[in-house]
């Protein structure tokens, strides 16, 4: 099952513009994390927030956390053609540490 | 190269054959997991390792999936008598797992290419 729910399903934004993704999950988590796949790279981790922690940055990524809400935003700053990728939130609920992902957002980024 | 691989990349197989999917972690991670990705879905959990224990199976991991991680370092996932349901993308995970007073920490999971699976 999936417990996440990311919005939009699809972005399309031109080079230089910001992207913002939204994600909305079930139950309590212990921490959300966000990852870029793409056909190149395959599935590669971006940023991870713990469930204390309402925003973090990492270069041009911003990913804050509202678990009152149960939702995430990733925002990629001054996009490049490069971002152009699918993009996943997943939560960790438990001690497993196993990852639940939701369906995915795909971000086509014009040159 | 220090990162997760995984072998074969591509599996072509006909129903009914068996097929085994290797996956090497990054040397120092005690977790490994397996996930299993369809076309327009994000990867689903099927199983898990803290070093060579197998802690949990997902109820997508039937009978016919078995995986095993001897001496907690490699690790194999085996389908029998494939299905065309099989047909998917099989990823590989590993992790690391830190105990500080009062709290359990757990970090990113790094992935393999994935191995991927079609059954004629």
């Amino acid at each position: 099952s999936q417990q996440g729910e990311e919005d939009p399903q699809a972005l399309s934004i031109q080079e230089g513009e910001n992207a913002t993704m939204n994600c909305s999950y079930k139950t309590s988590i212990n921490n959300l994390q966000w990852y870029r796949q793409n056909s190149g790279r395959g599935l590669v981790h971006l940023i991870l927030i713990r469930s204390n922690e309402r925003e973090k940055h990492s270069g041009r990524l911003r990913v804050t956390l509202d678990t009152s809400k149960k939702s995430s935003s990733l925002l990629i700053t001054a996009s490049r053609a490069a971002d152009t990728a699918s993009y996943f939130c997943a939560t960790v609920t438990g001690a497993n540490s196993k990852l639940t992902f939701g369906k995915g957002i795909t971000l086509s980024v014009r040159p | 190269d220090t990162g997760v691989s995984q072998n074969p990349r591509h599996k072509i197989t006909k129903r009914g054959q068996n097929v085994t999917f290797r996956c090497d972690p990054i040397s120092e991670h005690n977790r490994l997991y397996w996930y299993r990705q369809t076309l327009g879905q994000g990867p689903e959990f099927l199983t898990y390792f803290q070093n060579e224990a197998q802690l949990e199976k997902s109820r997508l991991l039937s009978d016919r999936f078995s995986a095993e991680r001897p001496k907690g370092s490699f690790s194999t996932l085996e389908i029998q008598r494939t299905e065309q349901g099989d047909s998917a993308m099989y990823l590989c995970a590993s992790s690391t797992l830190r105990f500080r007073t009062g709290q359990v920490l757990t970090y990113e999971q790094y992935f393999g290419p994935g191995t991927r699976l079609t059954v004629t």
